[in-house]
């Protein structure tokens, strides 16, 4: 079965270091990937997606994020988080035979401390 | 700048009672989804609609959930009897629904429904 793991469960970091979550995802076929954040009390919010290209995407709010097909990997970044950056973070692939489905991971929740 | 709106936004009821979630996608969009988000479960997608038909609704409890699309405007979720079971936050989003030749298809969510069955 598809699956989408985020092995980061709960992040927390100071304002100023670097952020990497990972992803990885299990299927067999071609996938677009997706990243969407979720600030507390509000919606998810697409970040940054992965159609075909460039394996290295660039989101809004200075995230990016790699695709490393042979790791089936999609990890997110960032160079310096803000405390504006905490929030939950989730991973979704969508297999290029049913786009329509998104399987989401579990997500990540990510504390910045000022 | 163009949204997917959910009502209503908090919902606190009696376990028995029934719920009715509305949703209306983005304009122009043509597929619809509807997500329960609980902390012990995640994000699961319930069913979703293409062109207003149900596609899957294999992660809903058939028994006392339903969901259907009167119109392209409007896309329901509803919960008879609900039970505490149920508490959590529906998110609809909605999508282009663009597959050929490549899918571009993106999901765009709304702000969600927060039930809480006592």
């Amino acid at each position: 079965a598809q699956s989408v793991s985020q092995h980061n469960h709960h992040v927390i970091l100071s304002e100023a270091a670097s952020l990497e979550l990972g992803c990885n995802y299990s299927y067999g076929g071609t996938v677009n990937l997706f990243w969407y954040v979720q600030y507390p009390g509000q919606h998810l919010q697409l970040l940054l997606k992965y159609f075909s290209g460039d394996p290295l995407v660039k989101g809004i709010k200075g995230f990016e994020a790699e695709f490393i097909k042979s790791k089936f990997s999609f990890n997110l970044r960032k160079p310096s988080v803000q405390w504006s950056d905490t929030a939950e973070y989730f991973c979704a692939v969508s297999p290029l035979d049913n786009t329509d489905k998104l399987i989401f991971g579990t997500g990540t929740r990510l504390q910045v401390f000022p | 700048d163009a949204r997917v709106t959910q009502t209503p936004r908090h919902k606190v009821t009696e376990m028995g009672q029934e719920v009715t979630m509305r949703c209306q996608p983005i304009l122009g969009h043509n597929t619809v989804f509807w997500y329960r988000q609980t902390m012990m479960q995640g994000l699961e997608l319930l069913a979703y609609f293409r062109n207003r038909a149900p596609l899957d609704d294999s992660g809903m409890p058939k028994d006392r959930f339903s969901a259907e699309m009167p119109d392209a405007t409007l896309a329901t979720l509803k919960i008879q009897p609900s039970e505490p079971r149920d508490s959590a936050v529906y998110f609809c989003a909605s999508g282009s629904g663009q597959r050929a030749p490549v899918s571009t298809d993106t999901q765009y969510f709304g702000p969600g429904t927060r039930l809480t069955v006592l």
